[in-house]
């Protein structure tokens, strides 16, 4: 059964950083493409980052380029997201995705950390 | 970036109703689109890719169609659980987008 458990959200002040992490189980991590994506309390979804197989292309929303960073583990089974730089329209519920096959949709998500961003 | 645009925003009917779902993108996006169901505190759920390929495990009261810019979700009769948020989503172009949702309530 695949799963997907993201860790490492919580209150942070603006300018701030957190990282979280995402623990996947019940696939051949190395194998999958993965991503961020996000979602601000009452509102849709937004993508923030992805990262392919071997970490060779990573690819960054506008809004999060030069601020975040995607890295991911294949050893570990990891996939993390560094945030610096931290606003208060960051303020979501982050969740990790795997894409279906070599496809960019999502086929499997966890169930998300909420990043705060308030003084 | 490639916007899309869900329609309508809010869908009220009973169980057992036809829903038809609406998502328009503003440039083609050819068979590159997804639906997505997400129930209230729930990650999303992959319904439909390719436009009109349903996922595992999906019920085959849903169904896809369209192509290039107009795109439908059709749930041919609403179960209780059906009652949600769902959310069309292109990978035709960086960066990936998601439309607004149509939430579909219980009337």
């Amino acid at each position: 059964e695949v799963q997907l458990v993201e860790s490492g959200g919580g209150l942070v002040e603006p300018g701030g950083s957190l990282r979280l992490s995402c623990a996947a189980s019940g696939f051949t991590f190395s194998n999958y493409n993965m991503n961020w994506v996000r979602q601000a309390p009452g509102k849709g979804l937004e993508w923030v980052s992805s990262i392919t197989d071997s970490s060779r292309s990573i690819l960054y929303a506008d809004s999060v380029k030069g601020r975040f960073t995607i890295s991911r583990d294949n050893a570990g089974n990891s996939l993390y997201l560094q945030m610096n730089s931290l606003r208060a329209d960051d303020t979501a519920l982050y969740y990790c995705a795997k894409v279906r096959n070599s496809a960019w949709d999502f086929d499997y998500w966890g169930q998300g950390t909420l990043v705060t961003v308030s003084s | 970036e490639i916007v899309l645009t869900q329609s309508p925003a809010t869908l009220s009917l009973s169980p057992g109703e036809r829903a038809t779902l609406s998502c328009r993108t503003s440039q083609s996006v050819s068979n590159y689109l997804a639906w997505y169901q997400q129930r209230p505190g729930q990650a999303p759920r992959l319904l439909i890719y390719d436009a009109s390929n349903t996922a595992t495990g999906i019920p085959a009261r849903f169904s896809g169609s369209g192509s290039g810019t107009d795109f439908t979700l059709t749930i041919s009769s609403l179960e209780p659980e059906d009652f949600a948020v769902y959310y069309c989503q292109q990978r035709r172009n960086w960066p990936l987008t998601f439309g607004g949702g149509t939430k579909v309530e219980i009337k």
